[in-house]
């Protein structure tokens, strides 16, 4: 099991409302990456934080935003949820801004209804 | 089409067969990684390649980077039940990981 958890393990919203999704980053970590997974297919990438920035980000709308805090780990928060947003969404921890040793977590389900 | 594409897109696997899922691109590769996935769950890291022609072992599982064919192959010998799952491939670009559709592996006692 790597050190990357992420909460809650599932979560159902209605259309229009907004989540906060939770990810701790493995210790030595200090990058993240959020990945939206769809059903039957790879995970797209969302966007990554490093050193509490924004460091590149996938073809997401603004609504998709996220934040890191000073001990590395990052939310995900979805504003005005569509029943499409529904996905697994994975974070994965890194080193220095890069996909070095890139663990995930186990994700988050998210249903939207 | 994706940067990644990955065949066969499943595959049944009678227990003690060998069996080779393929990763193509369709840019240049600097670097590959392989990943499990069981339904539903969060990605489990196998192996990273970064050189041409590397090749790299972890228990019953091999993988390889072809960097002029920009392919990488993964190879599992003697599968057993806990080698079904969900196979990714990912090509690392800068600070992303851009991932096939992943390969379906069952395997049949």
């Amino acid at each position: 099991e790597t050190g990357v958890t992420q909460s809650p393990t599932h979560l159902i919203k209605t259309r229009g409302q907004q989540v906060t999704l939770r990810c701790s980053s493995q210790s030595g970590h200090n990058t993240v990456s959020w990945y939206q997974q769809a059903l039957g297919q790879g995970p797209q990438f969302i966007f990554q934080y490093y050193r509490e920035e924004e460091n590149g980000r996938g073809n997401f709308p603004p609504r998709f935003s996220g934040l890191q805090f000073p001990n590395y780990s990052s939310e995900l928060n979805v504003n005005a949820l569509e029943l499409d947003d529904s996905a697994l969404y994975l974070c994965a921890s890194s080193l220095s801004g890069t996909n070095t040793e890139a663990f995930f977590g186990q994700g988050t389900r998210l249903t939207v209804v | 089409s994706q940067e990644l594409e990955q065949s066969p897109q499943s595959l049944i696997v009678q227990e003690g067969k060998n069996l080779t899922i393929n990763c193509t691109s369709s840019k240049t590769l600097y670097g590959l990684y392989w990943y499990k996935q069981k339904y539903g769950e969060g990605l489990i890291f196998l192996m990273m390649l970064q050189k041409g022609g590397e090749e790299k072992s972890h228990e019953k599982i091999t993988a390889k980077l072809d960097e002029k064919k920009q392919q990488s192959s993964l190879h599992i010998t003697a599968s057993q039940p806990s080698h079904a799952g969900i196979y990714l491939c990912g090509a690392d670009r800068d600070y992303k990981l851009s991932f096939g559709a992943g390969t379906t592996v069952t395997v049949r006692a």
